[in-house]
């Protein structure tokens, strides 16, 4: 299975801030890497599909980046509503496998 | 509005079986794929299993040739039967809809449903 490694697992930041996730494939994976925020006692919720497009109705502060195997998810002017698990998940390979998560504390 | 409602979960023991539903509406569930996805506080997320709309699916290995995925397209529901079960698949089961983009997504979840597997 093809492996995605976040970094940091955590991170505390503050209100109008910009912040970095960063995910990191095993293996090539082109560009077939969504994002998803989860926030507490609630399910995920999908922010970018293939690395870079923003899903319906998600703010424009959120953004995506990467090819290959690096890959970040951007938030600018970070805002309270924020705070969450942010996941990367790929799509590349025959079973989709998410990274392990960046809890982001404001 | 898109709606998934999971439910069927439940305590069980070791090599026993569960059946989970997922009741579709909002959206023409005949013709989009649908998966479940499980999450775990050790494990995380977990890809479990596909199914398109045609019923052709795919599962991650860690559940292949113990857990089924079906649909009845007639009452918009989508199945996870899962058999042999064991503690590690004790976790919180997503019903999820396909994003319909040229990758695979995961776009809308419904709230879980939890198994436990334990003695």
């Amino acid at each position: 299975d093809i492996q995605l490694t976040q970094s940091p697992s955590s991170l505390s930041a503050s209100i109008g801030d910009r912040v970095t996730i960063t995910c990191r494939a095993s293996q090539n994976i082109k560009n077939y890497v969504n994002w998803y925020q989860q926030k507490p006692g609630k399910a995920p919720n999908l922010l970018i599909y293939a690395s870079s497009d923003l899903q319906a109705g998600v703010p424009s502060r959120f953004s995506g980046s990467g090819s290959g195997t690096d890959f970040t998810l951007t938030i600018t002017s970070l805002q309270p509503e924020d705070l969450a698990t942010y996941y990367c998940q790929q799509s590349y390979g025959a079973s989709y496998t998410f990274g392990q998560g960046t809890k982001l504390e404001i | 509005q898109v709606q998934v409602v999971e439910s069927g979960g439940g305590v069980v023991q070791p090599g026993e079986s569960l059946r989970l539903s997922c009741a579709a509406s909002g959206f023409t569930f005949s013709k989009i794929g649908m998966h479940w996805v499980r999450q775990t506080p050790g494990k995380g997320l977990e890809w479990v299993a596909f199914i398109r709309y045609d019923g052709n699916n795919k599962y991650a290995d860690s559940v292949k040739g113990r857990f089924t995925i079906s649909r009845d397209n007639s009452k918009n529901t989508l199945y996870l039967q899962m058999n042999s079960l064991r503690a590690e698949d004790t976790a919180i089961y997503y019903c999820v809809r396909e994003g319909g983009h040229w990758l695979a997504t995961f776009d809308y979840w419904g709230q879980g449903t939890l198994v436990t597997v334990s003695s």
